[in-house]
């Protein structure tokens, strides 16, 4: 299986700050590489889709880059809504695998 | 809009058995791949299974592999997760999830879940 670490596992930042999360693959997954946020108490919601491509409607506030093991999101401009956990996912093989989560908290 | 509503969840006795439901709305069921994801209280996400698209393939985690299937009824637009010898591991918060692009592994659609207890 491949596993999938993120870091930081938490990170304080203040609104309008830049924040960047980085994933790594134990073993090279392509662009196949998925970012969610989940706010608590809420379901998971996918932000960005094979590295880069950002889901409609979510703000551009959100980047994503990489390829094969390493993979970064990036939030420009932290807003309030912001604040939450994130989580990446490779969907190169199955077993699908996530990273563990980084909870972005309010400084 | 797309939407997808999971059901059947509480508390159980390890051991038994229990089927999970997911009815899915605003788009064409029957062409897309569907997942379960769990959430163990307090915890990160973990995949559990996949269905293809025409419900002919499905694929499980490990962890659940042998004790669980997955089906799916084009006729009524729902997805099932069927649980069988569940263990106190697998108390978790079960969500379905639209599936998309590669491997119908990019999650793009989450129900609000529902929650599994194994207790005695």
């Amino acid at each position: 299986d491949i596993q999938m670490t993120q870091s930081p596992s938490s990170l304080s930042a203040s609104v309008g700050d830049r924040v960047t999360i980085t994933c790594r693959a134990s073993q090279s997954i392509s662009s196949s590489l998925n970012w969610y946020q989940q706010q608590p108490g809420k379901a998971p919601k996918l932000l960005i889709y094979t590295t880069s491509s950002l889901k409609y409607g979510v703000s551009s506030r959100f980047s994503g880059r990489g390829s094969g093991t390493d993979f970064t999101l990036t939030i420009s401009n932290l807003q309030p809504e912001d604040f939450a956990t994130y989580y990446c996912q490779q969907s190169y093989s199955i077993p699908f695998t996530f990273g563990q989560g980084t909870k972005l908290e309010i400084k | 809009q797309v939407q997808v509503v999971e059901s059947g969840g509480g508390v159980v006795q390890p051991g038994r058995s229990l089927r999970l439901s997911c009815v899915a709305s605003g788009f064409t069921f029957n062409t897309y791949g569907m997942n379960w994801v769990r959430q163990a209280p307090g915890k990160g996400l973990e995949w559990v299974a996949l269905i293809s698209s025409d419900g002919s393939d499905t694929y499980f985690a490990d962890s659940v592999k042998g004790r669980f299937t997955t089906s799916r009824d084009s006729s009524k637009n729902t997805l099932y997760l069927q649980m069988n010898g569940l263990r106190a591991e697998d108390t978790a918060l079960y969500y379905c999830a639209r599936g998309v692009g590669k491997n119908d592994g990019s999650l793009d659609s989450w129900g609000r879940g529902t929650l599994v207890i194994v207790s005695s």
